[in-house]
């Protein structure tokens, strides 16, 4: 299997746009989660989901954010529009019911 | 809510030495207390414990669960300069929710 992998690595865009970032699971995981990495606030959970659906979404920070999970492969993460402080590392992780979690290489965001 | 602390926030030893990085956690539904190392990328699976007691892989690493005074310990025996990492330590909900600490910052040293 190849892991969890998510796309783009980097992403740079200018405030105010509209910015998607993605994740595939490793198949056969039922939990997915998004997580936000800073220095300050170090890792963060945003949102997760159980079989496709979305369980806590408490952690996502405003409006602005929303994320889906259409089907059992495949996940997004939406930020519209976008700001200088939603720049960090964001992480994709999935599990197995009661197992632990395997994390993607990320996605390093930076709104200029 | 449901909150992990770890401590210290940063140590720094030399080759060789024994750390000992801690983890105390509240919870609802205590489900599993896991531990990941992170270096540069993304954090990478160490141990998962589900009741009190000690889990060893083979070489250097060990971990406790208390799950009466809620703490877990990461001990690492024989520090090398590639156990330079951040340790982050994580509870499992029974939602299989998981919520992580601000991790310790370890740097050995030659």
């Amino acid at each position: 299997d190849a892991g969890v992998i998510q796309s783009p690595r980097h992403e740079v865009t200018e405030m105010g746009q509209e910015v998607t970032l993605r994740c595939k699971p490793i198949s056969g995981h039922n939990s997915l989660f998004w997580y936000r990495q800073t220095m300050m606030r170090g890792l963060e959970l945003l949102i997760y989901f159980n079989n496709n659906v979305p369980i806590d979404d408490s952690g996502m920070p405003e409006d602005r954010f929303s994320a889906k999970m259409p089907n059992a492969s495949f996940s997004t993460l939406k930020i519209q529009p976008s700001e200088p402080r939603d720049s960090a590392v964001y992480f994709c992780a999935s599990s197995l019911k009661d197992g632990e979690a395997f994390f993607g290489q990320g996605t390093r965001l930076t709104v200029v | 809510e449901d909150k992990v602390v770890q401590s210290p926030l940063s140590l720094v030893v030399h080759e060789g030495d024994t750390v000992t990085l801690n983890c105390s956690y509240e919870v609802t539904n205590f489900r599993s207390l896991l531990w990941y190392k992170q270096e540069k990328k993304a954090p990478t699976f160490l141990f998962m414990l589900t009741s009190s007691g000690i889990e060893k892989k083979p070489g250097r690493l060990s971990s406790i669960l208390d799950k009466k005074e809620l703490f877990s310990i990461l001990n690492i025996t024989a520090t090398q300069t590639g156990d330079s990492a951040v340790y982050l330590c994580a509870h499992g909900g029974a939602t299989n929710k998981l919520i992580f600490g601000t991790g310790t910052l370890l740097a050995v040293q030659p």
